[in-house]
């Protein structure tokens, strides 16, 4: 089953430009991770935000989490070509260590 | 980090019969998993593979279609069983090391013909 919802399904950018990217989820999470996959291959683990943290960085990238609207948000700032790929939230909730994965959004930066 | 390999990285395979993909870790890790991704679809989980014991599958998985095996803490099948077209998917194993980060290996992807 799929957590939440992923928005926008897909983005086309400028080199250069910042992409943002959200998703929602329904049930209470022990944290919420994103995940980049390239071209259908295996997942890239990019940033993990636990539920009392509200903004976290990483490099280039920014994700925050509202968890009284149980939402979160990932920007990529001056992005490049190689960041086109399918981004995914995904969250954990418990102890089960079980990712329970939103729709994802497809990235193209356009050189 | 875990560094995880899965076996075959694809296949084509005919309908009625059945695969087992591998899936070995560099190192022994509590938790191991089955993902599909059907295409242009999001991962779903299909079961968690415990060590020593039956895995637990998610709704809408049975043991019967997608036997899984966990026989120590570093190794893993999973067995797409009587395949049809609709199999035809990316299966993704995934280890937790115990941290909260998740390791996902490279998946196997099959067509069902």
């Amino acid at each position: 089953s799929q957590q939440g919802e992923e928005d926008p399904q897909a983005l086309s950018i400028q080199e250069g430009e910042n992409a943002t990217m959200n998703c929602s989820y329904k049930t209470s999470i022990n944290n919420l991770q994103w995940y980049r996959q390239n071209s259908g291959r295996g997942l890239v683990h990019l940033i993990l935000i636990r539920s009392n943290e509200r903004e976290k960085h990483s490099g280039r990238l920014r994700v925050t989490l509202d968890t009284s609207k149980k939402s979160s948000s990932l920007l990529i700032t001056a992005s490049r070509a190689a960041d086109t790929a399918s981004y995914f939230c995904a969250t954990v909730s418990g102890n089960t260590g079980k990712l329970i994965f939103g729709q994802g959004t497809t990235l193209q930066v356009k050189p | 980090s875990a560094v995880i390999s899965q076996k075959p990285s694809r296949d084509i395979c005919q309908r009625g019969t059945s695969l087992t993909i591998q899936c070995q870790v560099d190192s022994q890790v509590t938790m191991m998993f089955w993902y599909r991704q059907q295409p242009g679809q999001s991962l779903t989980l299909i079961a968690t593979a415990n060590q020593g014991s039956e895995a637990t599958y998610e709704s809408g998985f049975v043991i019967d279609k997608f036997p899984i095996s966990r026989p120590n803490l570093t190794f893993s099948t999973l067995t797409v069983s009587n395949m049809s077209p609709e199999d035809s998917s990316i299966y993704l194993c995934s280890v937790n090391d115990g941290s909260y980060e998740q390791y996902f290996g490279p998946g196997t992807r099959l067509t069902v013909t």
